[in-house]
């Protein structure tokens, strides 16, 4: 089956940027999706097949995906984007997880 | 507004089935060709996908639960549901339904119900 690999967890200066990574076998060739997951809440879309902004979601959020590696960059990082971050692909008829990255906001 | 809503028993012994069901406002199950999602988040991990079900009734599972799962769709009340079998306390969490962004299965879910916590316990 395949899989992806996320940092356990990121940390970024308020008003830096911060970038989390999502490992695969030639990610590259699948589309990524990335979602934003806080406390009691539901996951969030922040970004959809590797790099597009859903509507409200702050131009702050970026990603690209290349070889082996996907990855969410967030510039600019605020307090309020303290959250786990899960990229996601479709593989094999089946929906994939990572295992998620917690992004401190420090 | 599309809107989703989990609800169900919060409280499911071990051994027995967990059934919930995903109530869908705003739009028809049938009028619109997306799929639908069940999906969870155990107490401290991360997101798990437990299934899909297409809007005519086609569905795609989750190999490490399939033979426990059975995800179908009622087109007359409009909502999905879930049924799980044979639950352990592995199986504890919070459930989420959720709709994909578009039509094809690759696309992500963008639309999610709040989720609705599941105890498995004696």
């Amino acid at each position: 089956s395949y899989e992806l690999t996320q940092p356990l967890s990121v940390s970024v200066a308020l008003g830096q940027t911060a970038r989390m990574s999502c490992g695969g076998n030639t990610i590259g060739t699948k589309n990524v999706h990335w979602y934003q997951k806080k406390p009691g809440q539901a996951p969030v879309l922040v970004i959809s097949r590797d790099s597009n902004r859903p509507s409200g979601i702050p131009e702050r959020f970026s990603g690209s995906n290349s070889g082996n590696t996907a990855t969410l960059t967030i510039s600019s990082a605020q307090a309020g984007d303290e959250a786990d971050y899960y990229c996601q692909v479709w593989d094999s008829s089946t929906v994939v997880f990572g295992g998620g990255t917690k992004l401190t906001v420090l | 507004q599309l809107q989703l809503q989990e609800s169900g028993p919060g409280l499911v012994r071990p051994s027995e089935t967990l059934s919930l069901t995903c109530a869908v406002s705003g739009a028809s199950i049938s009028g619109s060709n997306f799929y639908w999602g069940w999906l969870r988040q155990p107490p401290g991990k991360g997101l798990d996908w437990i299934g899909n079900i297409y809007y005519s009734g086609g569905t795609y599972y989750n190999p490490s639960l399939k033979s426990r799962v059975t995800i179908s769709v009622d087109t007359s009340m409009n909502h999905i549901s879930l049924r799980l079998s044979s639950v352990t306390a592995a199986d504890a969490a919070v459930y989420f339904c959720a709709r994909t962004y578009s039509s094809s299965s690759r696309d992500p879910y963008f639309y999610w119900g709040q989720g609705t916590l599941v105890t498995v316990s004696s």
